[in-house]
């Protein structure tokens, strides 16, 4: 199993470009989730789907932000206009199973994400 | 939501055991404990998850008091490997995983 894809490994853009981050999820799961993580905020939950569809975008900062999941296997992440404060890894990360089931306990499976430097 | 509580940073040596405790208090009766770890500059880990009972796998093993307000991982052999950020999470209903900012754990040769 080849894991949860991300690309690109590492991105520098300049401030007001576009940035679009990529996700192949584990195939067969069910639920992708999207994280930042910097130093001073730690590793935060942005978004996350259920069999593609959007269930919790509460944690998605601002309106420049966007998550899309066109299918089961492809999910993208794209920040438009970007700021330097937006600088961290972001984490793509896929579960077997479906997400909002109380007791049930699911794996998050996290790829090696993507190092995003806004100039 | 139920929160836990772990020490900022612990030392082992090499091939001794790690122990590393995580305090749950409010976790409610659904509520799983989850164990991640992250190595520098790579993507969180999966350890290990429990509801009640003690569980054990391969990485590592997950003692929860009774009362589940509770619990340690238990690295049996701790190597310089280890060395790591680890994450003790209380899983909510809703599926999300909430970080803290986890244990520091140096392995010493």
């Amino acid at each position: 199993d080849a894991g949860v894809i991300q690309s690109p490994r590492h991105e520098v853009t300049e401030m007001g470009q576009e940035v679009t981050l990529r996700c192949k999820p584990i195939s067969g799961h069910n639920s992708l989730f999207w994280y930042r993580q910097t130093m001073m905020r730690g590793l935060e939950l942005l978004i996350y789907f259920n069999n593609n569809v959007p269930i919790d975008d509460s944690g998605m900062p601002e309106d420049r932000f966007s998550a899309k999941m066109p299918n089961a296997s492809f999910s993208t992440l794209k920040i438009q206009p970007s700021e330097p404060r937006d600088s961290a890894v972001y984490f793509c990360a896929s579960s077997p199973a479906g997400g909002g089931l109380a007791g049930v306990g699911d794996t998050q499976y996290f790829g090696p994400g993507t190092r995003l430097t806004v100039l | 939501d139920a929160k836990t509580t772990q020490p900022t940073s612990m030392d082992c040596a090499e091939g001794r055991a790690a122990n590393l405790p995580c305090n749950h208090s409010t976790i409610s009766g659904n509520e799983y404990v989850y164990w991640y770890r992250q190595i520098h500059s790579q993507g969180p880990q999966y350890i290990i998850h429990g509801l009640k009972n003690n569980e054990t796998n391969e990485m590592a093993s997950l003692i929860i008091t009774e009362d589940r307000k509770s619990s340690t991982l238990i690295l049996p052999h701790a190597t310089l490997r280890d060395t790591a950020v680890y994450y003790c999470i209380v899983k909510r209903n809703t599926g999300k995983l909430i970080f803290g900012q986890g244990t520091t754990l140096q392995v010493k040769p």
